[in-house]
């Protein structure tokens, strides 16, 4: 079984700020991680992955987030927000099983103060 | 690129009516998905399938159903709408990452 948490529905961060978005996962085979980014009445766009290569991933917008799997984390961080940068983020979990289902989190709505 | 399309962003039906909610992909993808997104709930799946004309049920398929006749194309039915399918439907499709439409807003009557 798998599942996921993400700690905080909602983040303030001021702008030039680190961002740190937290995941926690739980999985009884190797997972694959994402982060997906959802701008209001869009869909969901894929900000970066973890497939058991390098630990530390990076992605689009300056994101990355590293798999910690003694801590069964895969937080999110940037070093500088952007006001560009408020948006829902929505960390997942998957399993390369038979059924190829995705676990979401339930978001982190991420607010940048000016 | 990848390209998901879903056939309304905006949807207005009354309760009881039957409505089709449509998804289309442009990349061959096998496994397509059907989501749900509600205000604190993040995604929850209603259906997906693996293949043409298989399918299986995913965490809330109640007052759903779907259909994928076309390897392309996978939509989502409510039989009969009620107020509380009011929501955010997302559909999906995957090779190794999930690739997702824009979404349709509906709202039921």
């Amino acid at each position: 079984a798998q599942s996921v948490t993400q700690l905080g529905s909602h983040v303030s961060v001021s702008e030039g700020a680190l961002v740190l978005l937290r995941c926690n996962y739980s999985s009884s085979v190797p997972p694959y991680l994402f982060w997906y980014v959802q701008y209001p009445n869009q869909g969901l766009q894929l900000l970066l992955k973890y497939t058991s290569a390098a630990t530390l991933v990076k992605g689009i917008n300056g994101f990355e987030a590293e798999f910690k799997k003694s801590e069964t984390s895969f937080h999110l961080t940037k070093p500088s927000a952007h006001m560009s940068d408020a948006a829902e983020y929505f960390c997942a979990v998957s399993a390369f099983s038979g059924t190829y289902k995705y676990i979401f989190g339930t978001g982190t709505r991420l607010k940048v103060l000016a | 690129d990848v390209k998901v399309t879903q056939s309304s962003r905006y949807l207005v039906k009354r309760t009881g009516e039957k409505v089709f909610l449509e998804c289309v992909q442009d990349m061959d993808h096998e496994n397509m998905f059907w989501y749900r997104q509600d205000p604190g709930l993040g995604l929850r799946l209603i259906y997906f399938s693996y293949d043409v004309k298989m399918k299986e049920k995913g965490d809330i398929p109640e007052g759903y159903s779907v259909s994928r006749e076309k390897k392309e194309r996978f939509s989502l039915i409510l039989e009969s709408a009620s107020t509380n399918q009011t929501s955010m439907y997302l559909c999906a499709s995957r090779r190794d990452e999930q690739f997702f439409g824009p979404g349709t807003r509906l709202t039921v009557l």
